[in-house]
């Protein structure tokens, strides 16, 4: 199973860029990398995903290095909306007993 | 929009009750997941079911028994709750194969006195 390791807390001021790094070793060839952002008495929601380079959608960007051991999220301009807890998952859905949430980094953003 | 429901949001029990945690789909989704969230352990996997009356353990099975008899319901049953199983419970859903994503419920918090 692929380890993950995610700082636990970052803050950031409105208005920066925020830069999330999730840590996964012993990624699996077949493994993909997704990002997830939880609200307090929520479920996760799926913000982004990818398997390597870059992806970018309309909320964040998702860079993966050629070696895949690591991914960063990157959140451009962040807004008070966006405290919240960020987990990254690696794994396969093929296999999806085997894919490994990372322990979440709770993010604030101050005014 | 994927809905995942889960019957109670929040549950008080006492030790040694029975406890059963309700989940349906409405998106046809093959695969569903039981979650368990606490503070500074992320979330951990209890079981997975990939089809009807399918099921498999996920990494913290043990206190835990899952049915599933239909495709869109996935119930997670503590035959005999402790205090230790006072959580919060996410179920989840997601199509087969490929990366796959996860479409969460707004999860359940139990209780166990």
């Amino acid at each position: 199973l692929a380890k993950t390791t995610q700082p636990i807390s970052m803050d950031s001021y409105e208005g920066q860029e925020v830069n999330i790094t999730c840590s996964h070793n012993n990624i699996a060839t077949n493994d993909y990398i997704t990002w997830y952002q939880q609200f307090p008495s929520q479920g996760p929601r799926f913000i982004i995903q990818g398997y390597k380079t870059k992806v970018t959608n309309e909320v964040a960007s998702l860079f993966i290095p050629a070696d895949r051991k690591s991914s960063t999220l990157s959140l451009p301009r962040v807004s008070l909306s966006d405290t919240a807890v960020y987990y990254c998952l690696v794994g396969d859905n093929t296999n999806a007993g085997k894919s490994t949430f990372g322990d979440g980094t709770t993010l604030t953003v101050k005014p | 929009d994927v809905k995942v429901t889960q019957s109670s949001r929040y549950l008080v029990k006492r030790t040694g009750e029975k406890v059963f945690l309700e989940c349906v789909q409405d998106m046809d989704h093959e695969n569903m997941f039981w979650y368990r969230q606490d503070p500074g352990l992320g979330l951990r996997l209890i079981y997975f079911s990939y089809d009807v009356k399918m099921k498999e353990k996920g990494d913290i099975p043990e206190g835990y028994s899952v049915s599933r008899e239909k495709k869109e319901r996935f119930s997670l049953i503590l035959e005999s709750a402790s205090t230790n199983q006072t959580s919060m419970y996410l179920c989840a859903s997601s199509l087969p194969g490929g990366p796959g994503e996860l479409f969460f419920g707004e999860g359940s918090r139990l209780t166990v006195l």
